[in-house]
């Protein structure tokens, strides 16, 4: 049973415009929600995250929505650029102390100039 | 934002050897460690947790004595890859949690590449 589903699989965008990408989580104990990006050969690097007490949070041209009845949150890349292309993920995790992350499959998003 | 290092990056080594990698935090101390094995285009999948000062965490189908974890000090973790075959090619990743910051927060190193011939 996958936790976390991420849609869609790839993205292709042109300059300019604006990528979404899009999370479903099964399990309603997850209150963190961050999501990740990760260029080819290097490790993820934390893009922006929210907590299930907003709908959304806005970090410069990424914005989370989240919507907790849904059990769905989604990324919003606006003014995209060829240098956003990469591999995003979505994750999840409980509170606590030994929590720890699931992540979603990922999506390989390609920026054209 | 805080800074996880990754020692060394890239290892290349003879089938039934042993290497070992290393996972530093730089600017904060690191409670909880986590490893993760990346494969070429899939997710992370988690391997093992470890806590500082006490023995890791597997995940089911993990053999905790091919992988051997130590946590010895809040900025330092260690895996060691025994007795290397070459299915144990692949990206692993190390990330780090710390008290002080939002607890929830993990920063990921850079990751290793290890090819086994």
């Amino acid at each position: 049973q996958q936790q976390v589903k991420q849609s869609p699989q790839s993205l292709i965008v042109q300059k300019g415009g604006i990528s979404i990408i899009n999370c479903a989580y099964e399990n309603t104990a997850f209150d963190y929600f961050p999501w990740y990006q990760q260029f080819p050969g290097k490790g993820p690097a934390l893009l922006i995250a929210i907590r299930p007490d907003v709908s959304e949070k806005k970090e410069g041209r990424f914005t989370i929505s989240f919507n907790k009845s849904a059990k769905q949150f989604s990324l919003h890349i606006m003014d995209s650029q060829p240098g956003d292309s990469a591999t995003y993920f979505c994750a999840a995790s409980r509170p606590g102390a030994n929590s720890k992350l699931t992540f979603g499959k990922g999506i390989t998003l390609s920026v054209r100039p | 934002g805080a800074v996880v290092s990754q020692h060394p990056s890239r290892v290349i080594c003879k089938s039934g050897t042993s290497v070992k990698i290393e996972c530093r935090s730089l600017d904060f101390q690191a409670t909880t460690m986590f490893w993760y094995r990346q494969f070429p285009k899939q997710s992370l999948m988690l391997m093992a947790t470890s806590n500082e000062g006490s023995k890791a965490t597997y995940e089911q189908g993990v053999e905790k004595d091919k992988f051997l974890i130590n946590h010895a000090s809040l900025t330092l973790s260690t895996l060691t890859v025994t007795s290397a075959h070459p299915e144990d090619s692949s990206f692993y990743i190390c990330s780090a949690r710390g008290g002080g910051r939002a607890t929830d927060t993990q920063y990921f190193g850079p990751g290793t590449r290890l090819t086994v011939l």
